[in-house]
């Protein structure tokens, strides 16, 4: 299995550019996370699908940010304006189960690192 | 809300050696708590996932304890080897309720 996969692996832009991130869970996980990571704030998740559906959004920084699963195979996180606060390294997750079991484990991506100037 | 502390950012230790990383939270125990291993431009990787009612679990040479009297999870590696040079996570869970992570604790053996 290649495991989770997310493109770009990195990003520069301007601010107020749009920015869309990529993410190819592991086949036949059934849940979905995308984290942020900062040196100054660690490991945030932002959001989790489960079958598709978005469960918790409440990490969602702004209305600048959103997300979508269109379908069991792919998602994509969206940051319109962009703004220099929000480079860091956003990752990609998926889990075989229910996400909020509490015993399920996730796999990670690679993580796009994403520099706003 | 729930606060994760790990011990310190950094931590140096002798090949050879046991290194120990700390994991403390306040509030109320999890259910479940997590530890993952991060190397540098990498996404985390899970170790090991220990349970409230679960003293200790071993996988090679980690082991992981939890007491949650003291509100605290230690992690240790055994016969420490370069190789484990890495950041590590640790992260709680409950159930009904996404998983929370530490900072982490940047481990470096050496040689």
């Amino acid at each position: 299995d290649a495991g989770v996969i997310q493109s770009p692996r990195h990003e520069v832009t301007e601010m107020g550019q749009e920015v869309t991130l990529r993410c190819k869970p592991i086949s036949g996980h059934n849940s979905l996370f995308w984290y942020r990571q900062t040196m100054m704030r660690g490991l945030e998740l932002l959001i989790y699908f489960n079958n598709n559906v978005p469960i918790d959004d409440s990490g969602m920084p702004e209305d600048r940010f959103s997300a979508k699963m269109p379908n069991a195979s792919f998602s994509t996180l969206k940051i319109q304006p962009s703004e220099p606060r929000d480079s860091a390294v956003y990752f990609c997750a998926s889990s075989p189960r229910g996400g909020t079991s509490g015993v399920e484990t996730q796999y990670f991506g690679p993580g796009t690192r994403l520099l706003v100037l | 809300s729930q606060k994760i502390e790990q011990n310190s950012e950094a931590l140096n230790i002798q090949e050879g050696k046991t290194a120990t990383l700390t994991c403390n939270y306040t509030n109320y125990s999890p259910a479940y708590l997590q530890w993952y291993r991060q190397d540098p431009g990498r996404g985390p990787v899970f170790l090991l996932l220990i349970r409230e009612n679960e003293k200790e679990k071993r996988k090679e040479r980690l082991k992981v304890t939890f007491d949650t009297t003291l509100k605290q999870s230690l992690f240790h590696i055994t016969a420490s080897q370069p190789a484990d040079s890495a950041t590590y996570l640790c992260a709680l869970s409950y159930p009904g309720e996404k998983l929370t992570f530490g900072t982490g604790t940047r481990l470096t053996i050496i040689p």
